[in-house]
């Protein structure tokens, strides 16, 4: 039984850069979240996929923000035109039955912007 | 909304002392409650979970109870070792819509000789 698992586990980008994210979490998990962690603070809720479906948005999501799942399995944090304020660790996690509220964490990406 | 508020670190004991890691929370309904444990350099774990009221969550040595009438999680252990030296998080889930965690904003533990 594998984890959720992320990559890259590190990036560091310059200001103004693209970057992209991806999680692939438990194969039979069909709901998967992204959270952003700062240092000191404890993880903070992005978004939310049941399958490809994106059902929610925390407004911490800015346009700059996009992710996907294309076809209900791996999913991908994309954040355009990078600032020094979107340092931070970002961490993915998938649940699986409708009625199990246990969500299992990968080990997240740690994204630097200098 | 919904929020968490834990007390702050960083907190140092000394081995085998006892821990306790006030944890209050605003909710409503009825949310699931959660503790993760961070270890340096590694991802988030699940701890311990309670679901509903009086419920009691434990795991390795840890326990908490859920204390609807005082919003309360608090953790506890009677005996710490050096290995439990961690970031240690509280949080909830609504257990409707989303089920989107909320966390507290963590609580530094150290664990000395």
């Amino acid at each position: 039984d594998t984890g959720v698992s992320q990559d890259p586990r590190h990036k560091i980008t310059k200001r103004g850069q693209n970057v992209t994210f991806r999680c692939d979490p438990i194969s039979e998990h069909n709901r998967l979240y992204w959270y952003r962690q700062t240092l000191g603070q404890g993880p903070e809720f992005l978004t939310y996929f049941q399958n490809e479906a994106q059902l929610e948005k925390s407004r911490l999501l800015s346009d700059r923000f996009s992710a996907e799942r294309p076809k209900g399995s791996f999913s991908t944090l994309e954040i355009q035109r990078t600032e020094q304020g979107d340092s931070a660790m970002y961490l993915c996690a998938s649940r699986g039955l409708a009625g199990d509220d246990e969500q299992y964490f990968g080990p997240g990406t740690r994204l630097t912007v200098t | 909304g919904n929020s968490v508020t834990q007390m702050e670190g960083p907190v140092t004991l000394s081995e085998e002392a006892f821990l306790t890691i006030n944890c209050t929370y605003t909710a409503t309904g009825y949310p699931s409650l959660f503790w993760y444990v961070q270890y340096p350099g590694e991802g988030l774990q699940l701890l311990l979970k309670a679901t509903k009221a009086d419920d009691k969550g434990s795991n390795k040595g840890f326990e908490a109870t859920y204390r609807k009438e005082t919003t309360s999680f608090h953790l506890e252990k009677g005996s710490v070792q050096v290995s439990d030296s961690a970031v240690y998080f509280c949080a909830l889930t609504p257990r409707a819509g989303s089920y989107q965690l909320t966390f507290g904003k963590g609580t530094k533990l150290s664990v000395i000789p």
